[in-house]
């Protein structure tokens, strides 16, 4: 079936702003991540799900961040109030125990803040 | 918690010559190994893993890696590069008595030269 998609591909926002990032992971995969890369940097882990549980939310970078998954398909990831830190290229990946949970990458979201 | 070291940001090697990028973890039970790829423009994609069994693991693209548990490495290896090998690479560990978190290393530049 169809990969991980991510929507918007790119977004653009003023200093201040809410937005909000969407994740349609693999049919069928239980686990679902969400990653922050900064320009030229690697992958930082921001949170993940098993179902729609989030049982490390350790990486979320302040309380304006925050996400929320539906049984175990869409996600999306909430940033409220905008920085101009936040800039970055957001990855969402999907997997599965069935292939001891290598993980299925979107295209990801580019998030500039203005 | 678990992390990951690339010591090397970036890897310069001829075109026909043997590559290894390096990667070392540290976790606290056993370790799930990944190495994945970022093509220019291109999304992340997964190249191997290490679960449990033989400590040589083969993958896409002619790679493979080497498990060591006493120096904690999971180099990645090929036997001869090509130009389109160039990309960034990325180590990843999940602690496999734990939960789904993974930790992505910083990546490592490969730059094969015809």
């Amino acid at each position: 079936g169809a990969g991980v998609s991510q929507s918007p591909s790119n977004k653009v926002t003023e200093k201040g702003k809410d937005v909000e990032l969407r994740c349609d992971p693999i049919s069928g995969h239980t686990a679902l991540y969400w990653y922050r890369q900064r320009l030229g940097q690697g992958l930082e882990f921001l949170i993940y799900f098993q179902g729609n549980s989030a049982p490390d939310k350790s990486g979320l970078p302040s309380d304006r961040f925050s996400a929320e998954r539906t049984g175990e398909s869409v996600s999306t990831l909430t940033i409220q109030r905008t920085q101009q830190e936040d800039s970055a290229v957001y990855l969402c990946a999907s997997s599965s125990w069935r292939s001891s949970y290598e993980q299925y990458f979107g295209p990801g979201t580019r998030l500039t803040v203005t | 918690a678990q992390s990951v070291a690339q010591p090397e940001d970036q890897v310069n090697v001829a075109e026909g010559n043997p590559l290894t990028v390096k990667c070392t973890y540290s976790v606290s039970g056993n370790p799930y190994l990944f190495w994945y790829v970022q093509y220019p423009n291109r999304g992340l994609q997964f190249l191997l893993k290490y679960i449990t069994g033989d400590n040589l693991v083969k993958g896409s693209y002619g790679f493979e890696a080497e498990f060591n548990k006493s120096q904690t490495s999971f180099h990645l290896k090929k036997p001869s590069a090509l130009v389109s090998d160039s990309a960034l690479y990325f180590c990843a560990v999940r602690d496999g008595d734990g939960g789904f978190k993974t930790i992505f290393g910083a990546g490592t530049r490969l730059f094969v030269k015809a």
